[in-house]
Formats: C-alpha cells, sequence, structure tokens
C-alpha cells in the first residue's frame, strides 16, 4: 500500500538547470498539493490541483510550474532553479481540501 | 496578514505526564483547525479537526481545544509516551479556501 509516493528523495542540482519533482498517489484522491518546508517556516503552499487538467496557484508560486494530466500524478518543475528554492517539498493528497496525506518529501539542494 | 504562531521552543515533558502545545492565530477566523504530526525525515500525519463550532475534540489520549474568541488552539497529549516525541504543525483554513495556513510547529520530547 505505497499511498503517495514522491521522487527522488534526495537531489543536488546547479543553479539554472530544470528540476522535476514526480508525485504519485494511489488512492484516486482528487485533490493534489505542493509544499515547500523551511527552518522556521510553516509549510507554504506553491500549487494545488483540485482534479486531472486543473491546477492553481498558491501562496509561493513564482520559479514553479505543475502539470495534471492523470488524476494519480502531480509533477513539479523547477524552470530554472535558484539556490532560493533550496527546500524540502512535499506533496500532498486527498478526497478533499481539508484532510490531506502526505509524502515522504524530497530534499533539494541548489547550488 | 494572517498569522499563524506557535511556540518555536522545544517542549521537554516527562514521560506519563500532559504535554500542552499551543496554537494562536491573528487576521483570520478560521472555519476548522488540523493539528499533524511530523518525525523527522517524514511528511505530516494528520491527526485531530475541530471546526469553529466544536469547543472541543477527543482521539484517545488526544484532545484537542478551539476558542474562537482567544484565537486560540490547544493540544494535549495525556499520558505522553516517548513515542509521542515529535513536532506538532497545526493549520487553519476557512470553508471555501483550498489552502490552509500553517504553523512552523512546536517540537515535543517526551523524556522516560
Amino acid at each position: 500500500d505505497a499511498g503517495i509516493t514522491q521522487s527522488p528523495r534526495y537531489k543536488i542540482t546547479e543553479t539554472g538547470r530544470q528540476v522535476t519533482l514526480m508525485c504519485h498517489q494511489t488512492w484516486s484522491h482528487s485533490y493534489m498539493f505542493w509544499y515547500r518546508q523551511d527552518l522556521g517556516h510553516g509549510l507554504r503552499l506553491i500549487y494545488y490541483s483540485a482534479a486531472a487538467d486543473i491546477t492553481d496557484k498558491g501562496e509561493v508560486p513564482d520559479g514553479y510550474v505543475v502539470s495534471r494530466s492523470k488524476t494519480e500524478n502531480f509533477p513539479l518543475t523547477l524552470e530554472s532553479a535558484t539556490r532560493s528554492q533550496t527546500s524540502v517539498y512535499f506533496c500532498a493528497s486527498g478526497e478533499e481540501p481539508r484532510t490531506q496525506y502526505f509524502g515522504p518529501g524530497t530534499r533539494l539542494l541548489v547550488l | 496578514s494572517q498569522k499563524i504562531e506557535q511556540n518555536s521552543e522545544a517542549l521537554n515533558i516527562q514521560e506519563g505526564k500532559t504535554a500542552t502545545l499551543t496554537c494562536n492565530y491573528t487576521n483570520y477566523s478560521p472555519a476548522y483547525l488540523q493539528w499533524y504530526r511530523q518525525d523527522p525525515g517524514r511528511g505530516p500525519v494528520f491527526l485531530l479537526l475541530i471546526r469553529e463550532n466544536e469547543k472541543e475534540k477527543r482521539k484517545e489520549r488526544l484532545k484537542v481545544t478551539f476558542d474562537t474568541t482567544l484565537k486560540q488552539s490547544l493540544f494535549h497529549i495525556t499520558a505522553s509516551q516517548p513515542a509521542d516525541s515529535a513536532t506538532y504543525l497545526c493549520a487553519l483554513a476557512s470553508g471555501s479556501n483550498y489552502q490552509l495556513i500553517w504553523g512552523a510547529g512546536t517540537k515535543l520530547i517526551i523524556k522516560p
């Protein structure tokens, strides 16, 4: 029972490179979310999706792109990585927005 | 602006005692509030949700209170155990907004 998975779990990249973080859920949840978590800050919403082909910006969307062609997948792309995007990224899903089930996270380091 | 605050200092509690964590918010009228647990290197795990019209919610050794006048929620763990050691996050949302507003979390350490 994988539930929700993220890949890669760890990623080191260089400034300016494009990076894609993957998120896959097996529950067929309608809603999916991408957050970043930085020390001393609460989770901050980057993008969310209410269904396949429906996405919307969260609190901190700049520099990120998402897509959702299938219900179970919600990839997050950093088009040109910057050092300020070094963070831990969490994907979450839920049948409704209120209760969210989180993946294990991806630790991203941008050099 | 909307703000949600949790004690940034770690809370050290002796095993068997009740641990109480605080979540305060300003400039917000949430329809509900949630508490999550996060272990190191892992994603948050949902624990409890309490609605604005509910004063208290319980689940096993966990109890959450919600005071919309004080703009505060308290999260209690009774008969605490070392396995309860983790960071606890609170999150608020309005009824029609998909976006949860998260506190930075409080680290709880239960000492044997």
